[in-house]
């Protein structure tokens, strides 16, 4: 039981560039959430799902996107990567609204 | 939407003290706060929740007390040890709400010193 599994670990994009991180959980769990952490900003909101084949805005969307094709992988898209979007980023997944979230390890990324 | 306050920023204890951090959050109908902590370089993990039915509740040297009249609710831990030295983050959300999140506070670094 691996929990929740991110890939990859470190990436350095430049400006302009796309990437895709992948979560995976193997608990499964209905509701998947990608999440930012900057320095002083505590834990930010993304993009949500509440099941398979749905997504939903949270805080900050912008610049982002996500699919959620099989239960058990929600994926982070970004389209054109900006120093902004300079951030670890943390998937988590909760079996209900009713629960805490499972983390998975983060994703550092680096956009030069 | 929710707004999560959570105070102090830092918090320095020497080993054997207690530590307290407290959290406020703006709307009325949330009624899940759980706390995580998250070690240096590490995922942060759900260390206790409390629902809005009851006022307070505790694991071993952790206990998490909710004043739902005030909004506010609180993280205390006893007898500090090096180990419990980690940000700790708390969060709120409105589960019966439909689709639901949690939001954040912007963590509290808490230092314990031998």
């Amino acid at each position: 039981n691996a929990g929740v599994t991110q890939t990859p670990k470190f990436r350095v994009l430049k400006t302009g560039q796309s990437m895709t991180l992948l979560c995976a959980q193997d608990m499964n769990h209905e509701y998947m959430y990608w999440y930012r952490q900057d320095p002083g900003m505590g834990l930010r909101l993304i993009h949500y799902s509440v099941g398979e084949g749905t997504t939903a805005k949270g805080e900050v969307p912008d610049g982002y996107n996500v699919s959620r094709l099989k239960k058990q992988n929600f994926l982070l898209g970004l389209e054109s990567a900006a120093p902004s979007q300079t951030s670890v980023y943390f998937c988590a997944s909760s079996y209900s609204i009713r629960d805490g979230y499972t983390f998975g390890s983060g994703t550092r990324l680096t956009v030069v | 939407g929710e707004n999560v306050e959570q105070h102090p920023s830092t918090l320095s204890v020497q080993e054997g003290d207690s530590a307290v951090i407290k959290c406020t959050y703006s709307d009325s109908a949330s009624n899940y706060f759980p706390w995580y902590k998250q070690e240096l370089g590490k995922r942060p993990q759900l260390i206790i929740d409390i629902r809005s039915n009851v006022g307070e509740k505790k694991d071993q040297r952790i206990a998490v007390t909710l004043n739902k009249t005030a909004k506010h609710f609180s993280l205390h831990i006893t007898e500090t040890q090096p180990e419990d030295s980690a940000v700790y983050f708390c969060a709120a959300s409105r589960p019966n709400s439909g689709y639901s999140t949690l939001t954040f506070g912007k963590g509290t670094m808490l230092l314990v010193s031998p």
